[in-house]
């Protein structure tokens, strides 16, 4: 069975600090991991994905995550906060068989100007 | 290329009445999703189709809840008749053919309001 946990339903930063998300997944197989963001009264766009290979994976925006399979986590992290990242943010597991998808309940990010 | 596109973009309804919605995929990508997202949530799996055929519709309810995808293109999603519970959005997606690690792309979705 597959489960994503991001702690923290609500986080703020000020513009220009550091934005770090966090997603905690258990997986009974090697999972692949995703991080979406979504904005007002839109779809979800993503952000990176994990597959297979390096762990630090750099995405869309200046945002990257690294997958720690001992610590079964796949956090968010970008190094300067900036007013247009406002918004929600899921992270996603995939089996590796199928497309089936598992969604975490969401992290909303404002940042402070 | 143009994205995912879904109508109507918000629908607000009585109770016990019915409510379709519409799905047309990105080009060329056989798998298609539904997806229905409570606030405050993360979407959850309704429906999969690989081309025309439904091949997870394990959490669709199906005693209210039908979908369809003629011709292996774009799809409905029916509720009849809806209930209050089932004020959401509910999002559309589609990827390539069914690959481990596919991206999905979603529409911008349908905001269903029951009254």
């Amino acid at each position: 069975a597959q489960s994503v946990t991001q702690l923290g339903s609500h986080v703020s930063v000020s513009e220009g600090a550091l934005v770090l998300l966090r997603c905690n997944y258990s997986s009974s197989v090697p999972p692949y991991l995703f991080w979406y963001v979504q904005y007002p009264n839109q779809g979800l766009q993503l952000l990176l994905k994990y597959t297979t290979g390096a762990t630090l994976v750099k995405g869309i925006n200046g945002f990257e995550a690294e997958f720690k399979k001992s610590e079964t986590s796949f956090h968010l992290t970008k190094p300067s906060a900036h007013m247009s990242d406002a918004a929600e943010y899921f992270c996603a597991v995939s089996q590796n068989t199928g497309n089936q998808f598992y969604f975490g309940t969401g992290t909303s990010l404002t940042v402070i100007p | 290329e143009a994205g995912v596109v879904q109508s109507p973009r918000y629908k607000i309804i009585e109770k016990k009445q019915p409510v379709a919605f519409w799905c047309n995929p990105i080009s060329g990508h056989n798998t298609l999703y539904w997806y229905r997202q409570n606030l405050g949530q993360g979407p959850e799996l309704l429906i999969r189709y690989e081309n025309e055929e439904a091949v997870d519709d394990s959490q669709l309810p199906k005693d209210r809840f039908s979908a369809e995808r003629l011709k292996g293109v774009d799809s409905t999603l029916k509720i009849q008749p809806a209930e209050l519970g089932d004020s959401a959005v509910y999002l559309c997606a589609s990827s390539l053919a069914a690959t481990n690690n596919g991206e999905q792309f979603f529409g911008p979705g349908t905001r269903l309001t029951v009254l």
